[in-house]
């Protein structure tokens, strides 16, 4: 158990809908890291958070947006869902200072499945 | 374009043996590199890292060797178990510039080790 946490587990939707994914890190841990993993794919890193400000984007499309509230959890919102968007969504978070050093630790992650 | 490739998707190795994972960069920007293991349904757990300034590090079973030159580095198991088995990520982070912290992740590698 990494101690980080994501809920839901699974979640199956339609098309163009609005789905919020969740992340709590370690205890402790200022950054919070979101991943997508489809079919075949390595994890592309998609947006981080340090103590509840963005700090980086990656290859974040339009349609998602993320936030880290000041408990330091953090919600990924995706709207107008394409098929395309079926994935895994992966939360990682690492120590507090942030650094490149330490390492990230991930989330058992949410199972996005959009019909 | 891929900064992080894992050229074998699979590997099948008999127990007791030693596996030997690869993986090449093409970012000469990256000075740290990460080797996660993913099990189904779970999220990656870190298994072992090096920074740029090493050129071997070791954990019990595990040893990771980087060649700066060549852009390369592997991960070495010996000896080999069944419960080793599982799908082998390597990411990459570059301590400066605007990614800083970020991790860059191969497609990653599923490791089979037979009774």
């Amino acid at each position: 158990d990494s101690g980080v946490t994501q809920t839901p587990k699974h979640l199956i939707t339609a098309t163009g809908q609005r789905v919020t994914l969740r992340c709590s890190p370690r205890s402790g841990d200022l950054s919070v890291y979101w991943y997508q993993q489809s079919l075949d794919q390595g994890l592309q890193f998609l947006i981080q958070y340090y103590n509840g400000e963005e700090r980086a984007k990656g290859n974040i499309l339009e349609r998602f947006s993320a936030q880290q509230f000041p408990d330091l959890h953090s919600e990924l919102n995706l709207s107008s869902l394409e098929l395309g968007d079926s994935a895994l969504y992966f939360c990682a978070s690492s120590a507090p200072s942030g650094g490149s050093y330490n390492e990230q630790f991930f989330g058992p992650g949410t199972r996005l499945t959009v019909l | 374009d891929q900064q992080v490739k894992q050229n074998s998707p699979s590997l099948s190795v008999q127990e007791g043996r030693i596996s030997i994972l690869n993986c090449d960069y093409t970012n000469s920007m990256f000075d740290y590199f990460l080797w996660y293991k993913k099990y189904p349904a779970e999220g990656p757990t870190f298994l072992i890292s090096i920074s740029s300034i090493k050129d071997k590090n070791e954990d019990g079973r595990f040893t990771v060797f980087l060649n700066k030159s060549a852009k390369h580095l592997s991960l070495h198991i010996v000896p080999s178990q069944p419960g080793d088995s599982a799908v082998y990520f390597c990411a990459a982070s570059a301590s400066y510039g605007g990614s800083q912290g970020n991790l860059i992740f191969g497609k990653g590698t599923k490791l089979s080790v037979k009774p």
